[in-house]
């Protein structure tokens, strides 16, 4: 059975640190692997997608990587900004289940 | 384009009334479909997925249902709503190996 893990569960910085979130799975065989951003009573705004052929893919200031080997992903933000504050979720795509991890509330500083 | 519809956006109810919350996708055809809750303080579960019209396959037991009366349409459904049913409901959709997520419904129920 697949299980995403996310660490830390919550983190604050102050502005204009970059940062590492992190996402494990326990199974390899996926077929790719989405970052999402939740804002407080909002839906889920899709951030980067990886392609299981793929190694990382880059957004602006976010760049995402993944290594399906290990079984692990890195959401990277660089220059973080106040409005970077939310929560961001990891899922994994494999057969027909998407598998969420229970995120990392993230606080930016001012 | 793909378009996903969800609908109440917010909805009260009392215990033991019932429920029916609606999903809809436009600008795609034969989509795999899911239902998702977030519980308070919790992650996303995964509740329902439907690869086909009247194909329903659900993840954990519990106090509700779903349907796929037609190929872009997804139904959530309680008889009799309790008070661990609270949460954001999410419909999402995936065709191929991306998957697309709907703007949710937050369910409160006192």
């Amino acid at each position: 059975k697949q299980e995403v893990t996310q660490i830390p569960a919550a983190l604050s910085v102050p502005e204009g640190e970059n940062l590492v979130l992190n996402c494990s799975f326990t199974d390899s065989a996926i077929y790719n692997l989405q970052w999402f951003r939740q804002d407080p009573g909002k839906g889920l705004t899709s951030l980067l997608l990886i392609q299981s052929s793929q190694r990382e893919q880059t957004s602006g200031r976010l760049n995402a990587s993944l290594d399906k080997s290990s079984g692990r992903s890195t959401l990277y933000i660089a220059a973080s900004q106040p409005g970077d504050s939310a929560t961001y979720l990891c899922a994994v795509n494999r057969d027909d289940k998407i598998i969420f991890g229970k995120g990392t509330r993230l606080h930016i500083l001012p | 384009s793909q378009t996903i519809h969800q609908w109440p956006a917010t909805l009260v109810q009392p215990v033991g009334s019932p429920l029916s919350l609606e999903c809809t996708v436009e600008g795609t055809s034969n989509p795999n479909l899911y239902w998702y809750r977030q519980a308070a303080g919790r992650g996303l579960q995964l509740l329902f997925y439907s690869v086909g019209i009247g194909q329903i396959s659900s993840e954990v037991p519990q106090n509700l249902s779903a349907s796929r009366p037609q190929d872009r349409q997804f139904i959530l459904s309680s008889k009799k709503l309790l008070l661990s049913d609270s949460g954001f409901y999410l419909c999402a959709w995936r065709t191929g190996r991306t998957q697309y997520f709907g703007p949710g419904t937050r369910l409160l129920v006192l």
